[in-house]
């Protein structure tokens, strides 16, 4: 139990485009989605926390406008790359908190390659 | 404030020896610890965690970990390592109203045959 997808496992694409990530808890609802980066042979930053029907709360220095989180439904949150440059170029990976559940345990979907050329 | 260390970047160890990675952590109350691992092109899962109980917490794949309050410590060990078990560990904290997770930078666990 307890699987979260992501897709697409890689994207490419142009600098000046946008990217959709969708981000889906297969087999469990989840109140709270959180999308991470991570940089080559580092840990893993968080950029925001996204609740269901609420709102993000995006990390210092997270660009809200350029990173889009929708967080529609118990089992689905997406991350929109806006007008994606070479330096958005990363992978990102989502998590999920299953709902009533009173831990911090998270998820984890298999991440997203992403590269702007 | 909230913190993980952890102070290995890497480390090597030959296939069957035994392992000991370190995480150190710093938080007000009572934690909830993780260690996750990554391995090469894959996602994170969870290896084992603690909430409460038992400071001997055993989890998947052969790794256990213990909690020491006094030490601020929850080390992670395995008696005899395998090939596979080259990847990236993570140790973490939970902490904050959000639930969010506080990571350590990562060790890398590289093995000799």
């Amino acid at each position: 139990g307890a699987v979260v997808s992501q897709h697409p496992s890689r994207v490419i694409c142009k600098s000046g485009t946008s990217v959709k990530i969708e981000c889906r808890s297969l087999d469990f609802q989840a109140t709270t989605m959180f999308w991470y980066r991570q940089f080559p042979k580092q840990s893993l930053m968080l950029m925001a926390t996204s609740n269901e029907g609420s709102k993000a709360t995006y990390e210092q220095g997270v660009e809200k406008d350029k990173f889009l989180i929708n967080h529609a439904s118990l089992t689905l949150s997406t991350l929109t790359v806006t007008s994606a440059h070479p330096e958005d170029s990363s992978f990102y990976i989502c998590s999920a908190r299953a709902s009533g559940m009173n831990t911090y345990e998270q998820y984890f979907g298999p991440g997203t390659r992403l590269t702007v050329t | 404030a909230q913190s993980v260390t952890q102070p290995d970047i890497h480390i090597t160890v030959s296939e069957g020896a035994s392992l000991e990675l370190r995480c150190n952590y710093s938080y007000g109350a009572t934690p909830y610890l993780f260690w996750y691992v990554q391995s090469p092109g894959q996602g994170l899962q969870l290896l084992l965690k603690y909430f409460s109980g038992d400071t001997l917490v055993q989890g998947i794949k052969g790794f256990e970990a213990e909690f020491k309050r006094s030490q601020s410590s929850f080390n992670l060990r395995k008696p005899s390592v395998h090939w596979s078990d080259a990847a990236e560990y993570f140790c973490a904290v939970g902490a904050g109203s959000n639930y969010q997770l506080i990571w350590g930078a990562g060790t890398k666990l590289i093995i000799k045959p």
